[in-house]
């Protein structure tokens, strides 16, 4: 399996945007970038994916490096229900997600 | 509203019991999977179906049984489960497996004590 890395965790105030990265030096042509988010006490959630340009939607954006060995999810201006477990993925076909440790995410007021 | 129901949400049982986890998917998926999730550590991938055949096992001890009627319900069969088993699972759906584009919606888990 492909495998990325993050840093175990990150921390934030609320309101301010949130950079968290991904390295992914392996990655091969076909695999797609994947970041899902887990709160407390609830199953993880689709935040966003992408190939190989930038991607946006209502939750976040991801910045995907030049040469797909590295990537970003930015949470905007983060909130404190932001604060969850943020799991970087590489999805190749025909399998399911492989979930690694991911980043923590805390936000403070 | 994710879509994919879990039943039970808490689940306590004895070494030799028998129990069953019930998931249900309303987004007319076709691929559904099972998780294993212990403290402090990442989700482990249990199973995965594919219209309603199982095309990954990943070593997981035959006192898990999963079976897949159709392709709306997924269930977890348990029985002779030691301590060491107590954790979330958690049931998800994709609309197929194959393609790397899909998302997957997960439930909300079923919290697994064994005693």
């Amino acid at each position: 399996d492909a495998k990325t890395t993050q840093p175990n965790s990150m921390e934030s105030n609320e309101e301010e945007p949130v950079h968290l990265p991904c390295n992914h030096s392996t990655i091969s042509g076909t695999d797609y970038i994947h970041w899902y988010r887990q709160l407390p006490s609830q199953g993880p959630e689709y935040v966003i994916h992408g190939l190989t340009s930038n991607v946006n939607n209502r939750m976040a954006s991801l910045a995907i490096a030049e040469d797909r060995k590295s990537s970003t999810l930015i949470l905007h201006r983060a909130t404190l229900r932001d604060a969850a477990v943020y799991y970087c993925i590489l999805r190749q076909a025909g399998t399911a997600l492989i979930f690694g440790k991911g980043t923590t995410l805390s936000v403070s007021s | 509203e994710t879509g994919v129901t879990q039943t039970p949400r808490h689940l306590v049982m004895g070494m030799t019991n028998k129990k069953s986890l019930k998931c249900e998917q309303h987004l007319g998926h076709n691929a559904m999977y099972w998780y294993k999730q212990s403290a402090k550590k990442p989700l482990e991938l249990m199973f995965v179906y594919s219209l309603e055949e199982r095309v990954e096992n990943n070593s997981v001890p035959s006192r898990f049984s999963p079976e897949c009627p159709n392709s709306s319900h997924l269930f977890l069969h348990l029985h002779t489960l030691q301590p060491e088993d107590s954790a979330l699972y958690l049931c998800a759906s994709s609309q197929t497996l194959a393609a790397r584009t899909d998302t997957q919606y997960f439930g909300p888990g079923t919290r697994l004590t064994v005693l």
